[in-house]
């Protein structure tokens, strides 16, 4: 599978539980970008990572929600004590270098409801 | 002002016609420009990218590249009603790591 993958693709959560996103990137990408989607609406930036360092987390709300691109393994998204406001589709997409002409390539995304 | 605007939709438009779809953007330095294509439910899919002024033609697909004006656009040829999705232009600026993405345009291609 050369796609980005992520997981999982549906996730319900109740209010005040943690939500975990993963992403796998698409195989030697090693720059991982995290977009939200809410209902209706654009996507919006929330965070940029290489692997083991944040490059850019301007579009993070500033508590609950973080990001992690570990050595090993995917990148994780994690969203603690999630609100009804969060339920969204989560997209994940990666790039090759990160250059001014690298393509973004998107996961299928997981759509986040918050009951 | 957004830092990227596209022309409200929806947009309907007939089988065969040639559909035109906008995108505005606030970054004077910003490099690198892309339309995506997104079916209801569906991940983001790139369809063109396009980093120098003017024309690039891809099968049914040109994007148009103009950096004074600040101006992006797709023109679709003999629409398809599979092109009948939601469009979205987006801008990678002059830090090259954020891709800012314009709100979308929905396109409905009428058989």
């Amino acid at each position: 599978n050369a796609g980005v993958m992520q997981n999982p693709r549906h996730l319900v959560r109740r209010r005040g539980q943690e939500a975990r996103l993963r992403c796998s990137p698409m195989k030697g990408h090693s720059h991982v970008y995290w977009y939200r989607q809410l209902p209706e609406e654009g996507l919006k930036f929330m965070v940029y990572l290489q692997k083991e360092n944040i490059i850019d987390e301007s579009g993070m709300p500033k508590e609950r929600f973080s990001a992690e691109f570990p050595k090993e393994g995917p990148s994780i998204l994690r969203i603690q004590q999630v609100v009804r406001g969060d339920s969204a589709a989560y997209f994940c997409a990666s790039s090759l270098s990160g250059g001014i002409t690298d393509t973004q390539y998107f996961g299928p995304g997981t759509r986040l409801t918050v009951l | 002002q957004k830092e990227v605007e596209q022309n409200s939709g929806p947009l309907s438009v007939p089988e065969g016609a040639i559909a035109s779809l906008n995108c505005t953007y606030s970054d004077r330095g910003s490099q690198s420009f892309f339309w995506y294509r997104q079916y209801s439910g569906k991940s983001p899919e790139l369809i063109m990218s396009i980093y120098s002024n003017g024309d690039k033609e891809d099968g049914r697909f040109t994007a148009q590249l103009n950096k004074a004006s600040q101006y992006v656009s797709l023109l679709i040829r003999d629409s398809q009603p599979s092109d009948s999705a939601t469009y979205l232009c987006a801008v990678m600026g002059t830090s090259y790591d954020k891709v800012i993405f314009g709100p979308g345009t929905s396109l409905s291609v009428i058989p």
